[in-house]
């Protein structure tokens, strides 16, 4: 089955640690994405890559920080510097352009950090 | 950013009752997208309709877009406990390279 698959689906840290979440993508898709989601806040858009080894800050960047070294991989570090890192994390993927005009995505069932 | 904002922010209604809820967007746009979540999963999209049509069905579901007015309007017709979720309108970036989310509409249907 093709989808996206983020881990670990619940994650707990200390203050003061960088954490890593992964996403994997077997769908073929050239774009991916990572969103946080917090109560009443709706999804605000962390980190996007359209491409291997590139990739472009969304709206909450700060404290946060991903690589792209493969199509199928888009993994995002929480780093110390992310003030108030509890939230729920999404990860998505797309294709680029397409029929349909612009990236409908396609969204894995996401990754809650809670900071102790 | 560009973003839509979902009204109301909560919706609840009886089992076989119509939900209407609405989006507002700011600048002009290729396509307007929606998107449904059940607590603590992901997002799943639901239909998109671009900016030349004005009207769009899938099932259950039937969107409406007025560019004049910025406005979009998802109704879920026939309701049911299944359809208990928040819902989501999105579009896209200044570059159109993502896509920037409301704050969502939660809908509860209760049986």
């Amino acid at each position: 089955d093709g989808g996206i698959t983020q881990s670990p689906k619940y994650l707990f840290r200390k203050e003061g640690q960088n954490v890593t979440l992964s996403c994997e993508q077997n769908l073929n898709h050239d774009a991916m994405y990572w969103y946080r989601q917090d109560p009443g806040q709706g999804l605000r858009l962390i980190y996007y890559s359209q491409i291997v080894n590139d990739f472009q800050k969304g709206d909450i960047a700060e404290g946060y920080s991903v690589s792209r070294e493969k199509k199928e991989s888009f993994p995002l570090t929480v780093t110390s510097a992310q003030k108030n890192p509890t939230a729920f994390y999404l990860c998505a993927s797309s294709i680029v352009g397409g029929s349909m005009g612009a990236n409908v995505l396609t969204f894995g069932a996401g990754s809650r950090l809670t900071v102790l | 950013s560009q973003q839509g904002e979902e009204d109301p922010q909560a919706l609840s209604i009886q089992e076989g009752e119509n939900a209407t809820m609405n989006c507002s967007y700011k600048t002009s746009i290729n396509n307007l997208q929606w998107y449904r979540q059940n607590s603590g999963r992901g997002l799943v999209h639901l239909i998109l309709i671009r900016s030349n049509e004005r009207e769009k069905h899938s099932g259950r579901l039937r969107v409406t877009l007025d560019t004049s007015k910025k406005s979009s309007s998802l109704l879920i017709t026939a309701s049911r406990a299944a359809d208990t979720a928040s819902y989501f309108c999105a579009t896209g970036n200044q570059a159109g390279t993502a896509l920037i989310f409301g704050k969502g509409t939660t809908l509860s249907v209760s049986s």
